[in-house]
């Protein structure tokens, strides 16, 4: 198994719509976790940080599930410019540096 | 603000070339860190650091050398290039672990 998992879609979505992505991960001393956003041939760039109880900013909610071993993003009233790759990045305890997962691809169509 | 700097841009070798790849940053970041990605793969991390002079390997660090004289620059060398280092590399930095990652704007690598 991954150490972080995630489905590569694409989710494909109309305007407006409600999505969910998962990103699961296997080691359970895992620390810290967030996600971010990455455009076609761009850099990744911070979307939030995912908090042990939960984290919203605006349309984008992001929570942990640590019995499971998952993070989620929701992302309600889905814009056309939400279109992209979403990472989960998830530090290992102990670790300095993040692990990524492969991304979820999402496409908002009008 | 500059954030994390990559160059070049672009670049195209031939097999068994060798060039290194420049990353610097100006948030005086403790960690710097160099990645690949490649479709379907996701970011798979090559070497990082976490401070000046110490460096060590990640997931995939065969091809590649590193070196960190200095807390603000984190160059990549590619000591022979192969096709299959054809990728796109992106640095990145963090003040701390545990905390966000800012990322260069890439390098996009072909080798031939």
């Amino acid at each position: 198994r991954k150490e972080v998992e995630q489905d590569p879609g694409p989710f494909n979505v109309p305007e407006g719509a409600t999505v969910a992505f998962n990103c699961t991960y296997s080691n359970s001393a895992s620390q810290s976790f967030f996600w971010y956003r990455q455009d076609c041939r761009k850099e990744p760039k911070l979307l939030m940080s995912v908090y042990s109880s939960g984290n919203e900013d605006g349309r984008f909610t992001a929570q942990l599930n640590r019995a499971s071993q998952y993070i989620s993003l929701l992302i309600r009233d889905s814009k056309l410019s939400d279109s992209a790759t979403y990472l989960c990045a998830v530090f290992r305890g102990g670790s300095y540096i993040p692990t990524f997962g492969r991304g979820t691809s999402l496409i908002v169509h009008p | 603000n500059a954030g994390v700097t990559q160059t070049p841009k672009f670049q195209v070798l031939k097999t068994g070339q060798s060039m290194t790849l420049q990353c610097a940053q100006d948030m005086n970041h403790e960690y710097m860190s160099w990645y690949r990605q490649d479709p379907g793969m996701g970011l798979r991390l090559i070497h990082y650091s976490v401070g000046a002079g110490i460096t060590d390997q990640g997931e995939v660090p065969n091809g590649y050398n590193v070196s960190r004289s200095t807390t603000e620059d984190f160059p990549l060398r590619l000591l022979s290039a192969a096709p299959s280092q054809t990728s796109v590399y992106f640095c990145a930095s963090s003040f701390s672990g545990n905390t966000e990652a800012f990322f260069g704007q890439g390098t996009r690598l072909t080798v031939v």
